[in-house]
């Protein structure tokens, strides 16, 4: 059962342009969001995060929007660059309901492609 | 720093042998987990520890086993590798619950492939 769900497995967007990528999750334990963003041959890298007790978190070009309601959350890449071209995964964890659970749960990512 | 750091970066085994997964973080951190990553299944979760000396299982510990005999290192080892367990395996590091800046840190990757 897929808690952490990813339905867009690619994307491709202009250079400058804005970048939305969605997840949608199912367990409503899960109550800290997190981005990564993964560069072939690389480990995933820490990108932004979100709590529940917000609905956004903006951080340079990078916003998370969170919609605890419909259990769904964004990231916006504005504007889009070259260098953002990479694979980017959304996780979850219960982080507070479940004090010490440091255990993420990923979804199986999107392959963004900026195109210059 | 090195940060998290895997050994070794690729291997090929043959079914039936052992092999182990070397896992070292330099960032004083607590918590380290070791997961692995197979096309269109995202990072499942293979088994973490939250201190030395501690371990757990994750979403997918069978075929497994580790070790955290030192804090710094956490160590991944297979005892008879089946082509199933053919995949990239990353290990990650974070420092420990309750602070707002904790996040995981991941190393580069082990591409194992079983045959």
């Amino acid at each position: 059962d897929q808690q952490v769900k990813q339905n867009s497995p690619s994307l491709s967007v202009q250079e400058g342009r804005i970048s939305i990528l969605n997840c949608d999750y199912t367990n409503s334990m899960f109550d800290y969001f997190l981005w990564y963003k993964k560069y072939p041959a690389e480990g995933p890298t820490f990108l932004i995060s979100i709590s529940s007790i917000k609905d956004k978190n903006e951080d340079g070009r990078f916003t998370v929007f969170l919609n605890k309601s419909a259990k769904h959350l964004s990231l916006h890449i504005v504007p889009s660059q070259p260098g953002d071209s990479a694979v980017y995964f959304c996780a979850a964890s219960e982080r507070f309901t479940n004090f010490g659970n440091e255990k993420l749960t990923f979804g199986t990512g999107t392959r963004l492609t900026i195109i210059p | 720093n090195a940060g998290v750091t895997q050994t070794p970066k690729f291997r090929v085994l043959k079914t039936g042998q052992s092999m182990t997964l070397l896992c070292a973080q330099d960032m004083n951190h607590e918590y380290m987990y070791w997961y692995r990553q197979d096309p269109g299944m995202g990072l499942r979760l293979i088994h973490y520890s939250v201190g030395e000396g501690t371990t757990a299982k994750g979403e997918v510990p069978d075929g497994y086993n580790v070790s955290r005999l030192k804090k710094q290192n956490f160590l991944l080892g297979l005892e008879s590798a089946a082509p199933s367990q053919t995949s990239v395996y990353f290990c990650a590091s974070s420092y420990r619950p309750g602070f707002s800046t904790d996040t995981q840190y991941f190393g580069p990757g082990t591409r194992l492939t079983v045959l």
